[in-house]
């Protein structure tokens, strides 16, 4: 069964502090992996997609690393803002979509 | 708009009722998916269109969920004889013809079963 673990399950960080978590997924078979962010009453939205190994993407304060021989990408915010409150969620491809639970990330102003 | 649309947004049933969900996908887009997502948890797959035909349903899913997209545009997932663990959001989403696997999603239908 594959799987696609994230953490932490939720974090709480003050404005303005530069935050980062983790997506883990199985390292073979790998076709790419997205990252999503999902804020209350709204729908997902796509950030990255990501598919070579030591692929960084970037959009605007918020930046994606990707490792595919040891099945991990980090996901990056610098200078939290209020708005970037949601649950940023990670899915890995072979050819479906397998979903984390999500990081609930809580800006405190 | 002309993102993926989703109706009802909300939808509070009784146990043992049958409901109907509808989703529009991005009118280009060929391929339809179905998720359900409880609370703490990721989407989980329910089902895959490509235009009009079934590739794929997840194992999860019992006999009393059916989803249909008999013209490749619209889709509607239906439950029979609802049960309180079916309370859920389900999201659909869709994909443009190629390669790329990226998915946009629509706002999502909140069940709740009573």
């Amino acid at each position: 069964i594959l799987n696609v673990e994230q953490s932490p399950q939720s974090l709480h960080v003050q404005e303005g502090d530069s935050t980062n978590f983790t997506c883990s997924f199985p390292s073979s078979n790998f076709y790419a992996l997205h990252w999503y962010r999902w804020e209350t009453a709204k729908s997902p939205e796509a950030l990255f997609v990501m598919t070579l190994n030591g692929d960084e993407k970037k959009k605007g304060r918020i930046s994606a690393t990707l490792n595919t021989k040891e099945g991990y990408s980090y996901l990056y915010i610098k200078g939290s803002q209020p708005e970037d409150s949601a649950t940023y969620l990670c899915a890995f491809s072979n050819y479906q979509l397998i979903w984390g639970a999500g990081t609930k990330l809580i800006i405190k102003p | 708009d002309t993102g993926v649309s989703q109706d009802p947004r909300h939808k509070i049933t009784k146990r043992g009722q049958n409901v109907t969900f509808r989703c529009d996908p991005i009118s280009e887009h060929n391929r339809l998916y179905w998720y359900r997502q409880t609370l703490g948890q990721g989407p989980e797959f329910l089902t895959y269109f490509q235009n009009e035909a079934q590739l794929e349903k997840s194992r999860l899913l019992s006999d009393r969920f059916s989803a249909e997209r008999p013209k490749g545009s619209f889709s509607t997932l239906e439950i029979q004889r609802t049960e309180q663990g079916d309370s859920a959001m389900y999201l659909c989403a869709s994909s443009p013809p190629g390669t790329s696997d990226e998915q946009y999603f629509g706002p999502g239908t909140r069940l709740t079963v009573t």
